[in-house]
């Protein structure tokens, strides 16, 4: 069952924050973020495994409700780097299982 | 250490070819993903496959496409007589065994004329 994510698509201005959130119908071991730019490879954000561990680094952090099957990457001071799609990655098991991404995150940040 | 290696990066296909994407992981990873990515969609997992052994296939289509990761050389995915509707990305990723971090290459981008 893939996750779903929302918003669909968010646009910003330089500076602005964004919340993008992640929400799993099945109960999760751990939920990976990553970014994409058009016509390139996924890049690994961040791993969230435990519930309510909150994770970040620079000015893009992490939760994960273990109880609520969701997650929710935090973007702060948003800058123009930070233009891509993001995906939630799911994972079921904590066997290196594959990853089940989500819809996806449109994000556009303006000058 | 390369990252994760996918060759080639662009492949025309005429119908009824066959087309061979081959992925060769990072240094001491052991478990190979396939995924495919239709253009301005998401990534819909296909195989998962560790040396020598296929461990999930669950999203491989059943008839045409086939996947492999020999003990020796880079995991190959393979469709038979393909289609246009089999032009998409092709994302490879690999992992540690016990390291959930996976990493993409910079994937194989199929167009089935």
């Amino acid at each position: 069952q893939q996750p779903v994510q929302s918003p669909q698509a968010v646009i910003l201005r330089e500076g602005e924050d964004a919340v993008i959130n992640c929400s799993s119908s099945k109960a999760l071991y751990s939920v990976h973020w990553y970014r994409q730019k058009h016509g390139e490879a996924p890049v690994f954000l961040m791993i969230l495994l435990k519930g309510g561990e909150q994770k970040g680094h620079d000015k893009i952090s992490a939760s994960f409700n273990e109880k609520k099957q969701q997650s929710s990457l935090y973007l702060t001071a948003s800058q123009l780097s930070y233009s891509g799609t993001y995906f939630c990655g799911t994972e079921k098991s904590g066997n290196t299982d594959k990853l089940i991404f989500g819809t996806g995150t449109r994000l556009q940040v303006f000058p | 250490n390369a990252g994760v290696m996918q060759n080639p990066r662009h492949l025309v296909r005429r119908r009824g070819q066959e087309a061979r994407l081959r992925c060769s992981p990072m240094k001491g990873h052991s478990h190979v993903y396939w995924y495919r990515q239709l253009p301005e969609e998401g990534l819909k997992f296909m195989v998962y496959l560790q040396k020598e052994n296929i461990i999930d296939e669950s999203g491989m289509p059943k008839e045409r496409f086939s996947a492999e990761f020999p003990k020796e050389g880079p995991s190959i995915l393979r469709i038979q007589q393909v289609v246009r509707g089999d032009s998409a990305a092709y994302f490879c990723a690999s992992s540690r065994p016990t390291d959930p971090e996976a990493f993409f290459g910079q994937g194989t981008r199929l167009t089935v004329v």
